[in-house]
């Protein structure tokens, strides 16, 4: 299996721009992740589905940041508009059971200017 | 609700040197505890997981933890570091049962120095 892939990895845009942020996780896993990392923060928790339902946003900071995942086997991750503070490293895991580790996809990079 | 807490931002120590990362769990119930290190530029790879049985914990590249329920502690060990052992140190946790919610620490950077 290749692992959870993630598209981009870097991207760079300027303010008030749409971002999307594109995941495909381990096909057969049915809990998928997004998380943002900052030298400020660490690891946040953005939001998870289960069987491609959303169960907890709690983590997505504000109305521009929306998440989806249409089908099993992909997920978005959308700002719009963009701000610099937005600029961190956006990761997508994915898990098959509850007790098993989250697979981590290599991040996008994400800068805004 | 659950947390996550590694007092320890960073963590220095020579080359050949033992070494042990802390981690502070708070949850009321059962909970599955895991360890990630990230390297530069990469994402997070799982060191170990405790889910049940032993409290000694045994994981890749020579690392090892101990679940510790009275003490709600989870700390990472490695009795002699190398330089490569550098990189960042994240401890997670989540729930047992249905409630699946991956919840991580704000990690430590290990430094090994020659």
């Amino acid at each position: 299996d290749a692992g959870v892939i993630q598209s981009p990895r870097h991207e760079v845009t300027e303010m008030g721009q749409e971002v999307t942020l594109r995941c495909k996780p381990i096909s057969g896993h049915n809990s998928l992740f997004w998380y943002r990392q900052t030298m400020m923060r660490g690891l946040e928790l953005l939001i998870y589905f289960n069987n491609n339902v959303p169960i907890d946003d709690s983590g997505m900071p504000e109305d521009r940041f929306s998440a989806k995942m249409p089908n099993a086997s992909f997920s978005t991750l959308k700002i719009q508009p963009s701000e610099p503070r937005d600029s961190a490293v956006y990761f997508c895991a994915s898990s098959g059971t509850a007790n098993t580790e989250a697979f981590f996809g290599q991040g996008t990079r994400l800068t805004v200017v | 609700a659950q947390s996550v807490t590694q007092l320890d931002s960073q963590v220095p120590v020579f080359e050949e040197a033992p070494v042990e990362l802390r981690c502070n769990y708070s949850s009321s119930v059962s909970v599955y505890l895991f360890w990630y290190v990230q390297y530069p530029n990469q994402g997070l790879q799982l060191l170990l997981k405790y889910l049940s049985g032993s409290t000694l914990v045994k994981g890749i590249n020579g690392f090892e933890a101990e679940f510790n329920k009275s003490q709600t502690s989870f700390h990472l060990r490695k009795p002699s570091v190398h330089i490569s052992d550098t990189a960042e140190y994240v401890c997670s946790v989540t729930l047992s049962g249905s409630s699946y919610k991956l919840i991580f620490g704000s990690g430590t950077r290990l430094l090994v120095r020659p």
